[in-house]
């Protein structure tokens, strides 16, 4: 088990650039998820995967957000034209679709919008 | 929709002494509550989690919580702190999704818990 890994761990990047950013999973987990958390605020969900297929998405996921997971391993979140409140941690965390199993999260991936 | 309350933004104890961080819940439906902890520059870290088995649940690193239905409240207490257990905590909570499986978090906005020596 080599845990939950997202890459890159900091991102900064200018007003109106797109960024992506990457989330392994645990291997054997099915199940993938994406949350936001600004300063001072706890995570907030953004959308989650089973396998390849996104099941749900957040509000706050605007037209600029979108997420993949093609071939239900690795999973990526990308944001076109960058705003200055898109400034957040980006989470991942994954777990089994199986009862009441634990999501892991990974380390993070910070992004700063200048 | 569910939600988190907790109280308390920053807590400071002394290290040996009782630490008490508090959650309320709101929920229609029989919650799933955690509580993770946060390092500086570390991912989330699951300490203990409720799924309507016993009510005193016990977790990592000598931290319990306790459901209690009437008071909707989960708070997570540790007898004796110690100066390690600096960090942020954050009290979630999910329910069913999809039948049996938890679905997403909803997570309070965290306390930080400082510990002097």
């Amino acid at each position: 088990d080599t845990g939950v890994s997202q890459n890159p761990r900091h991102k900064i990047t200018k007003r109106g650039q797109n960024v992506t950013f990457r989330c392994d999973p645990i291997s054997e987990h099915n199940r993938l998820y994406w949350y936001r958390q600004t300063l001072g605020q706890g995570p907030e969900f953004l959308t989650y995967f089973q396998n390849e297929a996104q099941l749900e998405k957040s509000r706050l996921l605007s037209d600029r957000f979108s997420a993949e997971r093609p071939k239900g391993s690795f999973s990526t979140l990308e944001i076109q034209r960058t705003e200055q409140g898109d400034s957040a941690m980006y989470l991942c965390a994954s777990s089994l679709s199986s009862t009441l199993d634990t999501q892991y999260f990974g380390p993070g991936t910070r992004l700063t919008v200048l | 929709a569910q939600s988190v309350t907790q109280l308390g933004s920053h807590v400071s104890v002394s290290e040996g002494a009782l630490v008490l961080l508090r959650c309320n819940y709101s929920s229609s439906v029989p919650p799933y509550l955690f509580w993770y902890v946060q390092y500086p520059n570390q991912g989330l870290q699951l300490l203990l989690k409720y799924t309507s088995a016993a009510t005193l649940v016990k977790g990592i690193n000598g931290f319990e919580a306790e459901f209690k239905k009437s008071e909707t409240s989960f708070h997570l207490t540790k007898p004796s702190a110690h100066m390690s257990d600096a960090a942020e905590y954050f009290c979630a909570v999910s329910d069913r999704d999809r039948g049996s499986t938890l679905g997403r978090l909803y997570f309070g906005r965290g306390t930080q818990l400082t510990v002097w020596p």
